[in-house]
């Protein structure tokens, strides 16, 4: 079974750009879940998603924003770079199965670095 | 505000020998814990978790103790293993509110021969 893709793995943009970040979970996983990675701050939870919808929401600014399709396939966009938003960017999705917790599988990350 | 903290960013140990990992957190309403495991360029993959109606869960070479009172968790590896070197996050969330997992910094640990 393939695992959690995240595309790019790599990205350099420049202050004031946006950027979009793609996951594909493991097929029949229904929820994905978003996380920042610095070296300041660790791993940081931004957002959650199931069936289209977002479940769940960290504490980050309006500019972070993430959608779901309907093959529970995601994408996070973060809009007006800052140099901050330097970071891994990594993607998890769970199986959803009904039960109080799943185990979250996480992707190799997308590097974005802010120039 | 981090809720979850592991205060030894750093831990070196001898192969064969135990290594313990610490993780304290401030939430109370935290119910669900985990231990993740990071290899550079890798994302995190799942070691072992631990509900708070449990005090102990095991899997192989790992353990997990909960201390509820002290708000205290910690991962045991018997014996240690070069391979077992890489960062160690804690993570911890509230089971009924989605699956948002609060991490710790991590502890990276070198096991030596």
């Amino acid at each position: 079974k393939a695992g959690v893709t995240q595309t790019p793995r790599y990205l350099i943009k420049t202050r004031g750009q946006q950027v979009t970040l793609s996951c594909s979970p493991i097929s029949g996983h229904r929820s994905v879940s978003w996380y920042q990675q610095t070296p300041g701050q660790g791993l940081q939870f931004l957002f959650e998603y199931f069936s289209e919808t977002q479940r769940n929401k960290g504490n980050f600014p309006g500019r972070f924003s993430g959608r779901q399709f309907s093959n529970s396939r995601s994408e996070m966009n973060v809009s007006t770079l800052e140099l901050g938003d330097s970071a891994l960017y990594l993607c998890a999705s769970s199986l959803n199965a009904g039960g109080p917790y799943n185990e979250q599988f996480f992707g190799p990350g997308t590097r974005l670095t802010v120039l | 505000d981090q809720q979850v903290k592991q205060n030894s960013p750093s831990l070196s140990v001898q192969e064969g020998r135990i290594s313990i990992l610490n993780c304290d957190y401030t939430n109370s309403m935290f119910d669900y814990f985990l231990w993740y495991k990071k290899y550079p360029a890798e994302g995190p993959t799942f070691l072992i978790s631990i509900s708070s109606i449990k005090d102990k869960n095991e899997d192989g070479r790992f353990t997990v103790f909960l201390n509820k009172s002290a708000k205290h968790l910690s991962l045991h590896i018997v014996p240690s293993q070069p391979g077992d070197s890489a960062v160690y996050f804690c993570a911890a969330s509230v089971s009924n509110s989605g699956y948002a997992l609060n991490f710790g910094k991590g502890t990276s640990l070198l096991v030596t021969p």
